[in-house]
């Protein structure tokens, strides 16, 4: 049962446009949600996090938004550059709870010159 | 502050053999969960350990197991090694409990498995 679901494996953006990186999930008691990006040969790295209360949060070229109602959330990278490429995941967990982080599969961003 | 240490970072078994991955957090992280990563699947919680305990557990056979020491370090164990085991194995520690408002989990480099 995939409750975190990253549908596109891949995606192929133009350096200097806006990726758009997308992720649902099923479990509506996530109220916590991260993205990391991983290098090859690398451990994934913290990028991002939003909470349930909030449908926005930025930080310089990255933002996430969340819509509870869809169970949907997205992030925005503008404008992308070379080093953005890499695999993102998405996770969920609880705020209030001390249970596991899920997930997604990930998505690939290739940054194209 | 050193960060999340992982060994050894490649190795290669053959089916039936067991195998034995190492695990240091960041020093003053309590938590130290383990992710399997593979190609098709992401990754996947193994399991969680807080203060010697395992604390949350994943959907993956008894074949793997794991345990945390005093000092935070941990290990995990895949015994009857199969095809299928192949994998990137990553730890993360984190300062408090799994709840994903501590911020982050810090991941380490991870540990390629190889099984023929």
């Amino acid at each position: 049962d995939q409750q975190v679901k990253q549908n596109s494996p891949s995606l192929s953006v133009q350096e200097g446009r806006i990726s758009i990186l997308n992720c649902d999930y099923t479990n509506s008691m996530f109220d916590y949600f991260l993205w990391y990006k991983k290098y090859p040969a690398e451990g994934p790295t913290f990028l991002i996090s939003i909470s349930s209360i909030k449908d926005k949060n930025e930080d310089g070229r990255f933002t996430v938004f969340l819509n509870k109602s869809a169970k949907h959330l997205s992030l925005h990278i503008v404008p992308s550059q070379p080093g953005d490429s890499a695999v993102y995941f998405c996770a969920a967990g609880f705020m209030n709870r001390d249970d596991k982080i899920i997930f997604g599969k990930g998505t690939r961003l290739h940054i194209l010159p | 502050k050193a960060g999340v240490t992982q060994t050894p970072r490649y190795l290669i078994k053959t089916r039936g053999q067991q195998v034995t991955l190492s695990c240091s957090p960041i020093s003053g992280h309590r938590s130290v969960s383990w992710y399997q990563q593979t190609p098709g699947q992401g990754l996947q919680f193994l399991f969680e350990y807080f203060s010697e305990t395992q604390r949350n557990k994943g959907n993956f056979p008894g074949r793997f197991s794991g345990r945390q020491f005093s000092n935070s370090r941990s290990e995990m164990n895949v015994s009857t090694l199969e095809l299928g085991d192949s994998a990137l194995y990553l730890c993360a520690s984190s300062l408090a409990g799994g709840g994903a408002y501590t911020g982050e989990l810090f991941f380490g480099e991870g540990s390629r498995l190889t099984v023929l």
